[in-house]
């Protein structure tokens, strides 16, 4: 268990649709990571929160947005959705270590768009 | 722009043998570079990591060896076990930025 509890695990909703998986980063952490991963693209970084405030932002679309609430979960939210955005969604937290951000994933939340 | 690139895709390996998975990365800014390992249902966890001043890291049966100026680097499962059946992913980091760009990922099955 790496203690980033992601929720819920499964989520299986129609086109146009809008949901939000939520993340709990490990005790202590105060990043936030969201990752795709699909079968043709392998893991995908989409976006990056610190402490509250975005740090980074990867390949994520204009219809997908997140924030990171006082209490630091996470809420990523995924709007107008299409079939390709059927994926599994991971997210991690991180500790800095004296070899670098080790990253510690979440269990994931597989997303079917029908 | 695919920034590490993986190979193989998949491998399948006999029990006792040895796995070999490559990655070569382009941006030389990278100075971080772990490998995930993945089971079914499971999120990717952190198997070994090794920085660019080091050529070669071996913890237990994993060892990853780096070469630097080919910018390449590979992780080598010796005595591979039906349990090591997986999916392995490289990645790489920047010197300040915490994000990972991942490797394509290999599916490793273990043969008993």
């Amino acid at each position: 268990d790496s203690g980033v509890t992601q929720t819920p695990k499964h989520l299986i909703t129609a086109t146009g649709q809008r949901v939000t998986l939520r993340c709990s980063p490990r005790s202590g952490d105060l990043s936030v990571y969201w990752y795709q991963q699909s079968l043709d693209q392998g893991l995908q970084f989409l976006i990056h929160y610190y402490n509250g405030e975005e740090r980074a932002k990867g390949n994520i679309l204009e219809r997908f947005s997140a924030q990171q609430f006082p209490d630091l979960h996470s809420e990523l939210n995924l709007s107008s959705l299409e079939l390709g955005d059927s994926a599994l969604y991971f997210c991690a937290s991180s500790v800095a270590t004296a070899l670098g951000n080790e990253a510690f994933f979440g269990q994931g939340t597989r997303l079917t768009v029908v | 722009q695919q920034q590490v690139k993986q190979s193989p895709q998949s491998l399948i390996v006999q029990k006792g043998g040895i796995s070999i998975i490559n990655c070569a990365y382009e941006n030389t800014a990278f100075d971080y570079f772990p490998w995930y390992q993945q089971f079914p249902g499971k999120g990717p966890a952190l198997l070994i990591a090794i920085r660019p001043d080091v050529s070669e890291k071996k913890e237990g049966r994993f060892t990853i060896s780096f070469n630097k100026s080919a910018k390449q680097f590979s992780l080598h499962i010796m005595d591979s076990q039906p349990g090591d059946s997986a999916t392995y992913f490289c990645a790489a980091s920047m010197r300040g930025y915490s994000t990972l760009t991942f490797g394509k990922g290999t599916m490793l099955l273990v043969s008993p």
